[in-house]
């Protein structure tokens, strides 16, 4: 069955550095989405691409985030200046012409 | 979107049937209902959707009642790697060209116990 693939797994930074985050949607997919969750918090919507433009943002996807689709497989969530509070996991998802959207298993990012 | 209520938490017997309900009262007429688990820690998993007909794939069965303002998803054998947070979400259908998003609320924890 195919699936949205994310890396690293983990990744543990320092407050203040640049980090980004990879995805690989489902081939064919066309629209792209990321979430992230707080440990112990709700998932929460950040940002979803379509058509190489961002569709719809979330208060949360302020100027320290950016997402890109390089090529035509990956899909990145930069985040310039990383901060304590953004420490969470960010899940990848992706979504063909139906109605389902299909998330990856996440990034689990710790900021120091 | 229409909101959802669903309750906090839920138990279950491993090997009987888990019936999560959810109260969608104002959804409109081309919203769908969406069932999405956690297992802890891990992405969401999408389980079932439907509109007005009740559904049923090799995760679960969901009902919906025919006034649409509640659903029931229901694991028919319930195992121990069921228990994960369920989300029940409505949404209208995407449209080509939108790339309108699910919304998650804080779900029901279900337990199944051994």
């Amino acid at each position: 069955e195919p699936e949205v693939t994310q890396t690293p797994s983990h990744q543990v930074t320092q407050m203040g550095q640049e980090v980004i985050l990879r995805c690989v949607p489902i081939s064919n997919h066309l629209y792209f989405y990321w979430y992230r969750q707080i440990l112990g918090q709700k998932v929460e919507f950040l940002v979803s691409f379509y058509n190489n433009e961002i569709s719809e943002k979330s208060e949360i996807f302020d100027d320290q985030f950016s997402v890109e689709r390089p090529d035509g497989s990956n899909f990145t969530l930069k985040i310039r200046s990383t901060k304590l509070e953004d420490s969470a996991m960010y899940f990848c998802a992706s979504r063909g012409a139906g109605n389902t959207i299909y998330f990856g298993e996440g990034s689990w990012l710790t900021v120091v | 979107d229409a909101k959802t209520t669903q309750p906090p938490s839920m138990d279950c017997a491993e090997g009987r049937a888990a019936n999560l309900p959810c109260n969608h009262s104002t959804i409109s007429g081309n919203e769908y209902v969406y069932w999405y688990r956690q297992i802890h820690s891990q992405g969401p998993q999408y389980i079932i959707h439907g509109l007005k007909n009740n559904e049923t794939n090799e995760m679960a069965s969901l009902i919906i009642t025919e006034d649409r303002k509640s659903s029931t998803l229901i694991l028919p054998h319930a195992t121990l790697r069921d228990t994960a947070v369920y989300y029940c979400i409505v949404r209208g259908a995407f449209s080509s060209g939108s790339a309108r998003q699910l919304t998650f609320g804080s779900g029901t924890q279900l337990t199944v116990l051994p």
